[in-house]
């Protein structure tokens, strides 16, 4: 599966939008690109997934480029319970996860 | 269930004794993974079970760790003659890998946090 990288973290205001980061660039035509998060002292957290096209649930964003090389996922309006570690994965389907670092991501009001 | 379960929640052992560690899918799952964590890391892949097929075992880290899984239900993964290296937060999960999936989100359990001394 694809490496990824991510910044290591990042601030954000409460009620601003949150936009994170991946690069991809060694990915595959049949990885998909996936978003976990995990919130201290809890296990990881489904957010949303694309191929190539953009996706939109009622948790975030997620903007893939043409290449798909990078992709950025959104948070329209950042809360304090989103402070979480983000990880950006990739993978081909039914693969298991390689989770990288992360990006630590910290709301504040 | 309404979720993946795990169990212990936390686990304290002496070093040398052997521990298992309990994970419940979600009914109907046919896949199940197991993670390790530790402290202030991301997340390590151990072992992949996929309805009976042979597990992935490609991450697990020495021969003192193997893991078990009956059927798609309960997987207990056993780590004998712990060392303190072993300490970290032991996760599972589940997803649903059935025919024609194309995507497959996991489910991740609370995990087990293992301290050995």
């Amino acid at each position: 599966d694809a490496k990824t990288t991510q910044p290591p973290s990042m601030d954000c205001a409460e009620g601003r939008a949150a936009n994170l980061p991946c690069n991809h660039s060694t990915i595959s035509g049949n990885e998909y690109v996936y978003w976990y998060r995990q919130i201290h002292s809890q296990g990881p957290q489904y957010i949303i997934h694309g191929l190539k096209n953009n996706e939109t649930n009622e948790m975030a964003s997620l903007i893939i480029t043409e290449d798909r090389k990078s992709s950025t996922l959104i948070l329209p309006h950042a809360t304090l319970r989103d402070t979480a570690v983000y990880y950006c994965i990739v993978r081909a389907a039914g693969n298991k996860l390689t989770f990288g670092g992360g990006t630590r991501v910290l709301v504040k009001p | 269930g309404a979720g993946v379960s795990q169990s212990p929640s936390n686990k304290v052992t002496e070093k040398g004794k052997d521990v298992e560690l309990r994970c419940d899918p979600i009914s109907g799952h046919t896949a199940l993974y197991w993670y390790r964590q530790r402290l202030g890391q991301g997340l390590e892949f151990l072992i992949y079970f996929q309805g009976n097929s042979a597990p992935d075992k490609s991450g697990l880290p020495s021969d003192r760790f193997s893991a078990e899984r009956t059927g798609e239900s309960v997987s207990t993964l056993t780590i004998q003659r712990t060392q303190q290296e072993d300490s970290a937060v032991y996760l599972c999960a589940s997803s649903w890998n059935g025919p024609g999936t194309m995507v497959n989100e996991q489910f991740f359990g609370p995990g087990t946090r293992l301290t050995v001394l």
